[in-house]
């Protein structure tokens, strides 16, 4: 059965530490890998993706992510977070049909 | 460019009650998905629309149902609602890229639906 799994449920950080978030996922053949975000009070935002190629993708707000095949792992990272990082982030897979699965989600928690 | 929209923003119901979502897609996409979030966990996947047929369908029993408009715009409807229906309902919509690929999933700012 397909599947995401996301590690950590909650993260707590100061302003400019550096974020790492995981995710690994369970898929047969073809896949596609998603991070969303959702800030509070507002909708699923697209932060990334990879379809293909370079398996190291930059997305919006400085945030990128690497696909490792060998692993099965879609890692979301940021060099320095800020205050407004602070919301859910979600990771998803998806096959040709691109409909995604989503893990359970991580709270970032960002002190000023 | 207009978004997803989804109406109502708010919903309270009761146990045995019937509810219709509603979603208006993204401008330029043809495609609707519906989710339900429960409170913390990832959307989960109910079915999705396309050419005003259901395409596609997660692990939702028959109580969920939907219609897709000529517009493209998309409805979704619960029977006999349950205590554990009560979640946020998500509305995506999406096209057709090239070769029948569909792109990237677009989200709506969700129905919130509380069954009392």
């Amino acid at each position: 059965a397909q599947s995401v799994s996301q590690h950590n449920h909650h993260v707590i950080l100061s302003e400019a530490a550096s974020l790492e978030l995981g995710c690994n996922y369970s898929y047969g053949g073809t896949v596609n890998l998603f991070w969303y975000v959702q800030y509070p009070g507002q909708h699923l935002q697209l932060l990334l993706k990879y379809f293909s190629g370079d398996p190291l993708v930059k997305g919006i707000k400085g945030f990128e992510a690497e696909f490792i095949k060998s692993k099965f792992s879609f890692n979301l990272r940021k060099p320095s977070v800020q205050w407004s990082d602070t919301a859910e982030y979600f990771c998803a897979a998806s096959g040709g049909s691109y409909i995604p699965t989503f893990g359970r989600g991580t709270s970032l928690i960002v002190h000023p | 460019d207009a978004g997803v929209t989804q109406s109502p923003t708010h919903l309270i119901k009761t146990r045995g009650q019937q509810v219709t979502l509603r979603c208006s897609p993204k401008s330029g996409h043809d495609t609707v998905s519906w989710y339900q979030q429960a409170l913390g966990q990832g959307p989960q996947f109910i079915f999705q629309y396309y050419e005003e047929e259901e395409r596609q369908r997660g692990n939702f029993p028959d109580r969920f149902s939907g219609h897709q408009f000529p517009n493209y715009s998309s409805e979704l409807n619960v029977n006999a609602l349950l205590l554990g229906d009560s979640a946020l309902y998500l509305c995506a919509s999406s096209r057709i890229a090239g070769q029948g690929a569909r792109e990237t999933q677009y989200f709506g700012p969700g129905t919130r639906l509380l069954v009392l």
